[in-house]
């Protein structure tokens, strides 16, 4: 089946600082992948799509300016936090959804999750 | 707009006990629905989907779903639970209008099997 992976799977930053977390569909090229996040006994919700070589599309209430997408390759995408604070602690989880060809369209494979902890 | 809801946020079995848990959906169109399941500090899992072929759908270990258009429900069941099937449950649904629509999860439900 389609592999997605995230890197790094923990990260614990200081508050002010950006962390990046990066997104890889490791055998299927995803035309276009999608950011959760995943509160504590809570649902995952949608923060943003993102197509390859186009702007994302952000979810309302979602800060586009905090938090950065860039979807650059067909195998690639990175979520970065600006200027992280604790209220930005959080499970990030990636999916990425392959074009025609590829693995079915109408199914998004999920990456393993990132978890930050802004101190 | 699409929605799901979950009935019982938890719910608990016994061990070879029936696993019943319920999904209903809200869609104006023709939806494609899947439950996905979550360890802790995993991602997820897909356990099954219905993409308007069959509406009784059979997933990995054990899981099956019945798709009711009339009920607008998705309910994941399993004969007879396992220790390993205690974990967090989610339904979504999706779109079949485009290729690039979003996945809408419900709250979840977590599910506790007692030996």
């Amino acid at each position: 089946g389609a592999v997605v992976s995230q890197h790094p799977s923990r990260v614990i930053c200081k508050s002010g600082t950006s962390v990046k977390i990066e997104c890889r569909s490791l055998d299927f090229q995803a035309t276009t992948m999608f950011w959760y996040r995943q509160f504590p006994k809570q649902s995952l919700m949608l923060m943003a799509t993102s197509n390859e070589g186009s702007k994302a599309t952000y979810e309302q209430g979602v800060e586009k300016d905090k938090f950065l997408i860039n979807h650059a390759s067909l195998t690639l995408s990175t979520l970065t936090v600006t200027s992280a604070h604790p209220e930005d602690s959080s499970f990030y989880i990636c999916s990425a959804r392959g074009g025609e060809g590829g693995p079915p369209y109408n199914e998004q494979f999920f990456g393993p999750g990132t978890r930050l902890t802004v101190l | 707009a699409q929605s799901v809801t979950q009935l019982g946020s938890h719910v608990s079995v016994s061990e070879g006990a029936l696993v019943l848990l319920r999904c209903n959906y809200s869609s104006s169109v023709p939806p494609y629905l899947f439950w996905y399941v979550q360890y802790p500090n995993q991602g997820l899992q897909l356990l099954l989907k219905y993409t308007s072929a069959a509406t009784l759908v059979k997933g990995i270990n054990g899981f099956e779903a019945e798709f009711k258009k009339s009920e607008t429900s998705f309910h994941l069941t399993k004969p007879s639970a396992h220790m390993s099937d205690a974990a967090e449950y989610f339904c979504a649904v999706s779109s079949i209008s485009s290729s690039y629509d979003k996945v809408i999860f419900g709250p979840g439900t977590s599910l506790s099997v007692i030996p």
